[in-house]
Formats: structure tokens, C-alpha cells, sequence
């Protein structure tokens, strides 16, 4: 149980090109999902939580415009990376998580962004 | 400022030594802490302690939580080389505005040679 799926696991594009990078909570209901940004030999990096039909809360010195996230339904959030520069070259996390609280987040496999 | 910090950074140890990670951490409001397993992708979680003095075990694998001294352990016995990876501690705090929310440390990377 518990399984989180994240797609596309690796996206190579030139910059300026905007880059939508879903995460699906698969066998249950993600009441939050979050977006986690990983640099190498670094560990995981909040950017934003979401709450189902609400706007996302994004950590500070996350640009809201630029990594837009949805989460219309109770199984599924995306992030936007848009206009995409090399410096948003990354390894990016979704995680869900049933419940406000007191569960563990189960995480997708992540998405390899390289942009050229 | 809310931190988690993990030691070793770095163990490579022998299959079949015992080797024991550490976690220590300040947050504001605390509610849980969290083990995950990072290999090539994303983490898997491992354990989830809520309470200090309960150990929680999964094979070879245990952790146990001490709230007083904010610190808790993660316990391998009988490594295999299957059990290189990165591990991840994570503590779990509750914000009023920003709920409930992660924070991780630098992971420690345990590499198991045959």
C-alpha cells in the first residue's frame, strides 16, 4: 500500500520551455502533497505544500510564479516549472501524506529535470 | 532555527557488522520523527516514533527515540550489501499557519562491501 507515482522520472528540455511534473497518490487519498527539490549529495528541500482544492503554501524564497502547484483532487498535485532556466536544473520529490497529520509521507520517484 | 543533524555523514562497514545511525534535532513544536531509506530514487519510509523509550523494529532494522535528549537512533544489525543507501531523519513539526511539515538532515550514506 502506500504507493506514490511521479511522472516523467527524467525530462531533458531547452530553457525557456515550461515543464509540468505530475505526482499521483495511487491506492490512497492525499488530503497534502508536497514538492521537495534535491541537489546532489544534499538532502531534500521543502518548496511547497498543498492542500486539496486550496492554494499551495510555498517556503520561503520558493518563487510561487515560477513552480506553479495544483492540486485539484484528493489523488493528484502538479508542479509547473515554467519558463525553466538551467539553474532549475534538479532532481524535484512529490510526497503525499493521508490525513492532516501524524502519518508518514510516502514519496514518488522523483523527476531528473536537465535543462539545457 | 529548526535543524535536524545526522552522524555519521558517511560508515562503510563489512556484511555482517551492526552499525548504528544517528539523529539529533531542534524543532519548535515537535510531533514525530521519521527514518527513510534513500537508494537511487526517492526515499521509502522506514519508521515513524512518536513516543520516547519504544522501539520499533523491522527485521534487521530498529530505531528508538529519546524526547529528552532529542536524539534517536536507527539500528542495523547483520548489515547486507542490499542495505547501501542513504539515510534520511526526518522530524515532523506542526506550525499553526503552515501545518504539519518535514525537515530532514544531511542523510548518512552506509555503504556495505561484500
Amino acid at each position: 500500500g502506500a504507493v506514490v507515482s511521479q511522472h516523467p522520472s527524467r525530462v531533458i528540455c531547452k530553457s525557456g520551455t515550461s515543464v509540468k511534473i505530475e505526482c499521483r497518490s495511487l491506492d490512497f487519498q492525499a488530503t497534502t502533497m508536497f514538492w521537495y527539490r534535491q541537489f546532489p549529495k544534499q538532502s531534500l528541500m521543502l518548496m511547497a505544500t498543498s492542500n486539496e482544492g486550496s492554494k499551495a503554501t510555498y517556503e520561503q524564497g520558493v518563487e510561487k510564479d515560477k513552480f506553479l502547484i495544483n492540486h485539484a483532487s484528493l489523488t493528484l498535485s502538479t508542479l509547473t516549472v515554467t519558463s525553466a532556466h538551467p539553474e532549475d536544473s534538479s532532481f524535484y520529490i512529490c510526497s503525499a501524506r493521508a490525513g492532516a497529520g501524524g502519518q508518514p509521507q510516502h514519496f514518488g520517484d522523483g523527476t531528473r529535470l536537465s535543462i539545457l | 532555527e529548526d535543524k535536524v543533524v545526522q552522524s555519521p555523514l558517511s560508515l562503510v562497514v563489512h556484511e555482517g557488522d551492526t552499525v548504528t545511525l544517528n539523529c539529533s534535532y531542534e524543532v519548535t513544536n515537535f510531533r514525530s520523527l521519521l527514518w527513510y531509506k534513500q537508494e537511487k530514487k526517492a526515499p521509502t519510509f522506514l519508521f515513524m516514533l512518536t513516543s520516547s523509550g519504544i522501539e520499533k523494529k523491522s527485521g534487521r532494522l530498529s530505531s528508538i527515540l529519546d524526547k529528552k535528549e532529542l536524539f534517536s537512533i536507527l539500528n542495523i544489525t547483520a548489515t547486507q550489501t542490499g542495505d547501501s543507501a542513504v539515510y534520511l531523519c526526518a522530524v515532523e513539526e506542526w506550525g499553526e499557519t503552515s501545518g504539519s511539515r518535514l525537515t530532514f538532515g544531511e542523510g548518512t550514506q552506509l555503504t556495505v562491501n561484500p
